[in-house]
């Protein structure tokens, strides 16, 4: 079946631009997670949903970034005023019901010049 | 924050041989799992330990919970080369919030 997905792939944009990234889960996954890796270093949490509410924001550096599930299924990480730092693989999970195990999509690359 | 120390951070290794890696905190952790990260794909879980002292195999790879709740290692008998890649070891304190450790880097020499 079809696994996690994340779109786009890679996204290049200029510093100070507005950016957002989509994940789509695993059809009825009711959690949803979302991380950022940064070169050479493992994935660090940043927010979970359970369903359409954000569970466990506390990972979100700044107010800069936000995360919204309206529907309980799609996923959009919004991320304003890009900075060069905000450079990395930005990788969404889901899982069928929260604390269980976590499907990783491939990560959308996103590049701030 | 909470952080999982995570070593060796690379290792070198003849095919067929046993390779073992480990993770520790200074914070009790629930929940330990590990992960393997090929290039360009996300994180896929290996083994997940829900209990001090438990120990757990999947094929050639055994993990185990550590009795303090700080630590716990992976084991991989018998390397190949499709083992090459990175492992993490992640976990949880208490929620669901994942931290994840700086991963181990594996080179498999056929």
């Amino acid at each position: 079946g079809a696994g996690v997905s994340q779109t786009p792939s890679n996204k290049v944009t200029e510093k100070g631009k507005y950016v957002e990234l989509r994940c789509d889960p695993i059809s009825g996954h009711t959690a949803l997670y979302w991380y950022r890796q940064s070169l050479g270093q493992g994935p660090e949490f940043l927010i979970y949903f359970q369903g359409t509410g954000a569970a466990d924001d506390s990972g979100l550096p700044n107010d800069r970034f936000f995360a919204v599930r309206p529907e309980g299924s799609v996923s959009t990480l919004k991320i304003q005023r890009t900075e060069r730092g905000d450079s990395a693989v930005y990788l969404c999970a889901s899982s069928p019901v929260t604390g269980t195990e976590q499907f990783f999509g491939p990560g959308t690359r996103l590049t701030v010049l | 924050g909470q952080q999982l120390n995570q070593s060796p951070q690379s290792m070198f290794i003849q095919e067929g041989e046993d390779v073992s890696m480990n993770c520790t905190s200074s914070s009790i952790f629930n929940t330990w799992l590990w992960y393997k990260q090929d290039p360009g794909e996300g994180p896929v879980l290996l083994i997940a330990l829900y209990k001090a002292g438990e120990l757990t195999s999947n094929g050639r790879l055994t993990a185990q919970f550590g009795i303090t709740r700080k630590d716990s290692f992976l084991n991989i008998s018998a390397s190949i080369p499709s083992d090459v890649g990175i492992y993490f070891c992640a976990g949880h304190t208490g929620g669901f919030k994942t931290i994840f450790g700086a991963g181990t880097r594996l080179f498999v020499k056929a």
